[in-house]
């Protein structure tokens, strides 16, 4: 059971747009930025978002990322076939003292 | 560019002790926090811990306090995580990755992962 709550899949046609939802507590997303990873299955995460709304460089700006009290989300705009891959949130957890992330949400391209 | 490049697969029995490396290129290795976090198969990821490659400080979460030793060679760049007492839910992949200074959680240079077997 993760600390932070993610749908365990989501869905999408070419073009769409989806949204990613990370629940979390008070003492987890309440308090502290929350961090977007993408993993396509066989190869390392990818950082997506930094600082709850931050882009890295080279991250397309259909990404987007925001959070209210204790929950997070992550946008993605204009579905690309590429984005098919699963998507994790992570925060720090002030009441647990350790990092802690989503179970993971499987994005599907229709 | 900055590089990170694991140690390959392992295959340890119960009770043993696996040690994984991770070389990193690129940059000044000093500069950023190393972390590592692991993902058992068809699982979610899992922070096992922090090293501050300049000191050589670590910080271990409890669960894994005891068990999982984090160190570094400043002069082959290289940072090791030593893991003792494996039991057979510790088969996962272990990746190392470099800290995005300032920004808690966020790691922005990911090595390729490292497949430990634990199995009898």
């Amino acid at each position: 059971q993760s600390v932070l709550t993610q749908p365990p899949s989501a869905s999408g046609t070419p073009g769409q747009r989806v949204t990613i939802s990370c629940s979390g507590s008070s003492s987890s997303v309440g308090s502290n930025s929350v961090n977007w990873y993408q993993q396509v299955p066989g190869t390392a995460p990818k950082l997506l978002i930094y600082s709850s709304n931050q882009r890295p460089s080279g991250v397309p700006d259909r990404f987007s990322g925001s959070k209210s009290g204790t929950s997070a989300s992550l946008a993605i705009s204009g579905l690309q076939s590429e984005d098919e891959a699963d998507y994790y949130c992570a925060t720090w957890d002030d009441r647990l003292n350790d990092l802690v992330f989503g179970g993971g949400t499987k994005l599907t391209v229709l | 560019q900055v590089q990170l490049v694991q140690s390959g697969v392992e295959v340890k029995k119960p009770g043993a002790s696996v040690k994984v490396s991770c070389m990193a290129s690129g940059y000044t290795f000093t500069d950023s926090y190393f972390h590592w976090v692991r993902q058992a198969p068809g699982q979610g990821l899992q922070w096992m811990g922090w090293i501050n490659p300049h000191s050589g400080d670590t910080n271990y979460p409890e669960k894994f306090q005891g068990r999982v030793t984090m160190t570094r060679d400043t002069s082959t760049n290289t940072l090791h995580m030593e893991m003792s007492g494996l039991r057979s839910d510790d088969t996962a992949v272990y990746y190392c990755a470099k800290f995005l200074t300032g920004y808690v959680g966020a790691f922005d240079i990911w090595g390729h992962g490292t497949l430990v077997i634990v199995s009898s």
